[in-house]
């Protein structure tokens, strides 16, 4: 089956400077990319996701690449703010078969 | 996104009793809902997938016979846990999905307590 790996497992960056979030997976079929955002006891939040026939879509501050070839994507956060603090989880899907990385927990310093 | 909901946000019940958490698709047709579970500072670990009509397919070393789920119609799934014990203390979130794109949308979650 599928597993993802995502790096690093803590991040701390202070305000205004980029973040950047790796994440690889085992399976080639694995076709949609998505980022979700989580706050401390509250739902994932879709942020921002791909599929693999792009190899990189950007939304504001917010960018992702995908390289098929070395089954890699990273999520990047420019101009990062203190409401960007939470954990990131990337996630490799399959079609509905979606698996998660271990999240990310990004700390944004004022 | 799609709105989904779940119910209860959080429930404390005793051992050996039984909990049903119930997850609704608000705004579209959920062919497919996702049970996860998340332990404290942790990811997200699928339970089990669950098609509209049919039986759920569970992920290995989910035991089915414990954790019942039942999705009846495009807008409603639910998760009994049953026979509750200190260890399935958890955060139990469902996500709806199934749409072309296979996007999944994540309801609130339900923090189960079980003493």
């Amino acid at each position: 089956g599928e597993n993802v790996e995502q790096h690093p497992s803590t991040l701390s960056v202070q305000e205004g400077d980029s973040a950047v979030i790796k994440c690889t997976y085992s399976d080639s079929a694995s076709n949609y990319f998505p980022w979700y955002k989580q706050e401390l006891g509250k739902r994932p939040q879709l942020i921002i996701d791909i599929r693999s026939n792009v190899g990189e879509k950007k939304d504001q501050r917010i960018a992702v690449t995908l390289n098929k070839t070395a089954k890699h994507f990273s999520l990047h956060i420019t101009e990062t703010q203190p409401e960007d603090s939470a954990v990131y989880f990337c996630a490799a899907a399959n079609n509905n078969d979606m698996r998660f990385g271990a999240g990310t927990r990004l700390t944004v310093k004022p | 996104g799609a709105v989904v909901s779940q119910h209860p946000s959080w429930v404390i019940c005793k051992s050996g009793t039984s909990v049903k958490i119930e997850c609704r698709s608000l705004d579209f047709q959920a062919t497919t809902m996702f049970w996860y579970r998340q332990f404290p500072k942790q990811s997200l670990m699928l339970m089990a997938t669950s098609n509209e009509g049919s039986k759920a397919t569970y992920e290995q070393g989910v035991e089915k016979d414990k954790f019942l789920i039942n999705h009846a119609s495009l807008t409603l799934s639910t998760l009994t846990v049953t026979s509750a014990h200190p260890e399935d203390s958890s955060f139990y979130i469902c996500s709806a999905g199934g749409g072309i794109n296979y996007e999944q949308y994540f309801g609130p979650g339900t923090r189960l307590t079980v003493t």
